[in-house]
């Protein structure tokens, strides 16, 4: 069984850049042919995509992100990464992990999601 | 972007009814759309892909329908557990979108 559990702070100030990690159990984060992607949802609100990632460091980003945003992935530690610089009260959302299945020729679903992290923006 | 509007936002009714939410995609996805259920305090989890597919381990009464830009999940015998929010997303094209929403509560 795949586990994803995500790590990082909890209270970022405004300006500054929330890095998260997401380690992943129970599988190699080589195998097959998942991406791993970001997901958020402010408090009461619905979820945004953030972006996804290969193992060989292949990223697609959110374009509503992306100058702000990078992702890495470290297959040694079986874990991979989320930073988002620039930050504002906006970026406050609860952030989710989650493996992203392809299927045939779409880009997939999302079937192994962490339990998700809160992260708040404020000084 | 493609944009998916769910309907309706909320939803009441009652264990053992029949329910549907709707799903409309801003443009042609095919079948590439996924549902989830989310519990509060709960990470979203996947029910249906592709349109129609169960995901391992859903319930028979759940089931999904649809092609191009209308998707409809169906709940057939609601019981407790199934009070929750339920979510779509395109998998057609990048960025990943979901639908806002809809919150499915007794009545």
């Amino acid at each position: 069984q795949v586990h994803l559990q995500e790590s990082g702070p909890g209270l970022v100030k405004p300006s500054q850049t929330l890095s998260l990690t997401c380690t992943v159990s129970g599988g190699s984060i080589s195998s097959g042919t998942y991406y791993w992607t970001w997901i958020r949802q402010p408090a009461g609100k619905g979820l945004e995509w953030i972006g996804r990632i290969f193992t060989s460091g292949t990223t697609n980003y959110n374009p509503s992100l992306k100058s702000r945003l990078s992702m890495s992935v470290d297959t040694s530690k079986n874990q991979f990464s989320l930073k988002l610089s620039s930050v504002t009260a906006a970026d406050t959302a609860l952030y989710y992990c989650a493996r992203l299945t392809p299927w045939e020729y779409s880009y997939g679903f999302n079937d192994y999601w962490g339990q998700g992290t809160l992260v708040t923006v404020s000084s | 972007d493609i944009q998916m509007t769910q309907s309706p936002s909320s939803l009441s009714a009652s264990v053992g009814d029949r329910v549907t939410i709707t799903c409309r995609a801003s443009q042609s996805i095919d079948n590439y759309l996924n549902w989830y259920q989310q519990k509060p305090g709960k990470a979203p989890k996947l029910l249906i892909y592709a349109a129609s597919s169960l995901h391992s381990g859903v319930p028979s009464r759940f089931s999904g329908s649809g092609s191009g830009t209308d998707f409809t999940l169906t709940i057939s015998g609601l019981l407790p557990e199934d009070f929750a929010a339920y979510y779509c997303q395109q998998s057609y094209s990048i960025p990943l979108t979901f639908g806002q929403g809809t919150k499915l509560e007794i009545k």
